[in-house]
């Protein structure tokens, strides 16, 4: 099942507003990824973190990986409406090589 | 386009039925990672390959098998097929097996195989 507890589970908000979302695990994790889904497409990488402590920066989305190596956040400034979809968190652990495990998303909604 | 190629994007079939899911990985990359995506929920990781060996087992039922050919495609082969197999299953591939410092140890998704079962 699930170790990746994603919140919050879904948010609306208006166009131009900024956007916070957060990963936690009880494990730690080597490697932190978020990921946006866009209806009936395949995940699609948005920011990649490699060292507990790094901030990293893909346009208007800013990622961090927590220095205790067990949470990650995602923020996204100035929201546009195609900021729209799901995004997830993902981790990778040393003991379970390159597979991912994903938390449950959130689901994005931006209104015009 | 991610590079990674699914087939068939949707596929409808009966209960009791067997079908087979196939992908074929980006250029180079050796490892081909399964998983299942049931409506409304995250992602579940079913099983991974790396150059034609199973590397990692997750949630994967004995009604479900696949295997990587020497050309590194892989296929998912689900049989006996139940109502609750209904789901979107997405291929992943990568250039390597293990947590890494670069962007080439990072899964990149094919755009998945839509199943219904009626």
């Amino acid at each position: 099942g699930q170790q990746l507890n994603q919140s919050p589970q879904s948010m609306f908000i208006q166009e131009g507003e900024d956007v916070s979302m957060n990963c936690t695990s009880s494990s730690i994790f080597n490697t932190w990824l978020w990921y946006k889904q866009d209806p009936g497409e395949g995940p699609v990488l948005l920011i990649a973190l490699y060292k507990a402590g790094e901030l990293t920066s893909n346009g208007r989305l800013t990622a961090q990986f927590g220095i205790t190596r067990k949470d990650s956040f995602l923020n996204i400034s100035a929201s546009i409406p195609s900021d729209v979809g799901i995004y997830f968190c993902a981790g990778q652990r040393e003991t379970s090589g390159s597979r991912l495990t994903f938390g449950e998303g959130t689901q994005l909604t931006v209104n015009p | 386009d991610s590079g990674v190629t699914q087939t068939p994007k949707h596929l409808i079939t009966a209960t009791g039925q067997r079908v087979t899911l196939r992908c074929s990985p980006r250029s180079g990359d050796l490892s081909v990672y399964w998983y299942q995506q049931s409506l409304d929920q995250g992602l579940q990781f079913l099983i991974q390959y790396y150059n034609g060996e199973e590397r990692a087992k997750g949630n994967i039922l004995e009604r479900f098998s696949a295997q990587q050919f020497p050309d590194l495609h892989s296929e998912l082969n689900l049989s006996s097929l139940e109502l609750g197999d209904s789901a979107l299953y997405f291929c992943a591939s990568s250039v390597a097996t293990h947590p890494g410092t670069s962007v080439a140890n990072v899964l990149t998704f094919g755009a998945g195989s839509r199943l219904t079962v009626l």
